[in-house]
This record gives structure tokens, C-alpha cells and sequence, in this order.
């Protein structure tokens, strides 16, 4: 079964603190491609990064970064100097290629506070 | 460029009613979805479309339909709504399959059922 587990549901912290979103996932196919979402207080959600499973490099974009290990099946998240405008709902998804189906699975999603 | 835009943003059924939510992208995308969002869950598929004339069900098809007879419109119809179905429900699309391509999101319907 595929399966996304974000098992921080919500977290806290103060402004310029780092902070790590953890996503682990579950899957038996070898072909495969994670996300991570921002969902904003103001509802809509965000595209942040595609990664495949056959690409493990790590990734930076400014402030955010991401860590994929196939070997503890995990793609988290990381915020560095959080800021206020961070306050999101961040979710990680799991999309599986092949079989003329198509199945995009989301984890609960981590709810980030970052307080002034 | 619009993207993709959901009517309506908010709406309230009674138990038994039916309704359609609209969804249409412009970006010429192949693949379309919806998804519904519930308190403190991720999204679920309901939906999606892999072009003009093709749908197929999600994880959570049960009390709905859908219809794709252009390329731009994908509308998400429920024929007896009920309190089971009070969620926001998020429309999106992509070029390809969701794996190639990241999905680009509506803003979003939020339906009360009561």
C-alpha cells in the first residue's frame, strides 16, 4: 500500500529558528515521485519541489531545503531563519507512475507556527 | 493567465440537494483532478481526467460524478449531497501525469452540507 506519514502534526517556533518537517512514505514501486505543498492560511496550495525516486540529491532553494533518503524512506523539509510569512500548512504527497492509473497520495500535513 | 479558477468559493446545501462545481483551467493542461480536503487530513482524489472524454476514480469516488467534455472544463457534480460531503474541495491540473509534472492548484470550494 502507498502511504504518506507526516507524523508532526503541528509545530511551533519563534522567528529565525530552523525548523525540519519530517515525511516519511511507503511504496513498493521503484518509480516514483514525492512533493512537498504549501497551503497558506489563505488556502490555496503551492507547488515546492518534485523529486523522483532515482534522483537522491539533496536540494536547496533559498531559505528551504530537502533531504531525500531512500534508505530510511523519508523526504524531509527544512526551513532555515523561519520567518512569520512561513506559517503554512506544509504537506508531502507521493505519486506513482504506471499502470494507466494515476494515484497522488497525501500525507495529513504539519502545521508550522512561526511566532514574531 | 488565470490558472485555474473554482466556482463557487463558498456554498451551502441542504441534505438531498445537487450541485455542480465548476472548474476550468487555461493553461491547456491534459490531466485534471479534484481532490477534497477535510479538517486536519491531507487531500484525497476523488476524480481526475487524463484528457477530453476521460475520467476515472480516485480514492474517494462514492457521491460523486464527473464529466470532461473539453480540454478546459472539468465540472464536479453531487447529485444528493450529505453532511458526509461538507469539506473544501480543490480543483487542479497538470500537463502530464501528476509524476512529471507538478499539479497546479484552484483556490479552493468550501461546501456546507446541513
Amino acid at each position: 500500500a502507498q502511504k504518506v506519514t507526516q507524523a508532526q502534526t503541528e509545530i511551533s517556533v519563534v522567528e529565525k529558528e530552523d525548523v525540519t518537517l519530517d515525511c516519511v512514505y511507503e511504496t513498493r514501486d521503484t518509480t516514483y515521485y514525492l512533493f512537498w505543498y504549501k497551503q497558506p492560511p489563505s488556502g490555496e496550495l503551492v507547488f515546492l519541489i518534485r523529486r523522483n525516486s532515482f534522483d537522491e540529491q539533496n536540494e536547496i532553494s533559498g531559505r528551504y531545503s530537502w533531504n531525500f533518503q531512500k534508505s530510511t524512506s523519508s523526504f524531509n523539509f527544512t526551513i532555515t531563519a523561519s520567518q512569520v510569512v512561513d506559517s503554512a500548512v506544509y504537506f508531502c504527497a507521493l505519486s506513482l507512475r504506471g499502470g494507466g492509473s494515476e494515484k497522488l497520495v497525501f500525507g495529513k500535513g504539519t502545521k508550522l507556527t512561526v511566532n514574531p | 493567465n488565470a490558472g485555474v479558477t473554482q466556482t463557487p468559493k463558498f456554498r451551502i446545501l441542504k441534505i438531498g440537494q445537487s450541485m455542480t462545481l465548476q472548474c476550468t483551467q487555461d493553461m491547456n493542461h491534459n490531466y485534471m483532478y479534484w481532490y477534497r480536503q477535510d479538517p486536519g487530513m491531507g487531500l484525497k482524489l476523488i476524480y481526475y481526467s487524463v484528457g477530453a472524454g476521460i475520467t476515472d476514480k480516485g480514492e474517494v469516488p462514492n457521491g460523486y460524478n464527473v464529466s470532461r467534455s473539453t480540454t478546459e472544463d472539468f465540472p464536479l457534480r453531487l447529485e444528493l449531497a450529505a453532511p458526509s460531503q461538507t469539506s473544501v474541495y480543490f480543483c487542479a491540473s497538470s500537463y502530464s501525469h501528476s509524476g512529471d509534472n507538478e499539479q497546479f492548484f484552484g483556490p479552493g470550494t468550501r461546501l456546507t452540507v446541513l
